[in-house]
């Protein structure tokens, strides 16, 4: 079945440390996102990527880095700048259709 | 920049009841999606809206888009505890990006 794949479901990170969450999808699709959530809240756009070897900002780009090296993969990076990063990061990418699919999440937690 | 603004936000109502989770948005938008989410996971799709005046239903939800008043509604119907979640509306202001509402977050109870 296609979908989107996530991984790790969770994730620890020590302070001052870089970290790589894994974003892979075989639905053959073009645009992909990341967006993080925070308890209790809404979705917030970090980066997202509408064709390969190509991203924008979304609204808290700073601290995270990303790559899109190819159409299947989109990691993001939660660098050492990104001061508070403990949240629930969801992937998603966007079909022809105007449908979105999300991957089911990786929990970062700094310890 | 687009607001996506939801209420309310925390919703307590009891099985059997009907009711009604407003989103409002700040943009000139066609495209509105509603998700469901349970605790700790991530986002189930409900409804994608993709005109004015458009109303899916699904079971005991049904969603509508009014893109004048840049105003979706999702109604519960006779509800049960199974709906209990959050409920997130999204809007894709034709930029090809998800901007998320606040959430609803619904408790339904005997």
């Amino acid at each position: 079945d296609g979908g989107i794949t996530q991984s790790p479901k969770y994730l620890f990170r020590k302070e001052g440390q870089n970290v790589t969450l894994s974003c892979e999808q075989n639905l053959n699709h073009d645009a992909m996102y990341w967006y993080r959530q925070d308890p209790g809240q809404g979705l917030r756009l970090i980066y997202y990527s509408q064709i390969v070897n190509d991203f924008q900002k979304g609204d808290i780009a700073e601290g995270y880095s990303v790559s899109r090296e190819k159409k299947e993969s989109f990691p993001l990076t939660v660098t050492s700048a990104q001061k508070n990063p403990t949240a629930f990061y969801l992937c998603a990418s966007r079909g022809d259709h105007y449908g979105y699919t999300f991957g089911s999440g990786t929990r970062l937690t700094v310890v | 920049e687009l607001k996506v603004e939801q209420n309310p936000l925390f919703l307590s109502m009891q099985e059997g009841k009907n009711y009604t989770i407003y989103c409002n948005y700040s943009t000139t938008s066609d495209r509105l999606y509603w998700y469901r989410q349970d605790p700790g996971k991530s986002l189930e799709s409900l409804f994608v809206l993709l005109s004015n005046g458009a109303v899916k239903q699904e079971g005991r939800l049904m969603a509508s888009l009014d893109t004048k008043a840049r105003l979706s509604t999702l109604h519960i119907t006779a509800a049960v505890h199974d709906l209990s979640a959050t409920y997130f509306c999204a809007v894709d202001p034709n930029t090809d990006k998800l901007i998320f509402g606040t959430g609803t977050r619904l408790q339904v109870f005997p």
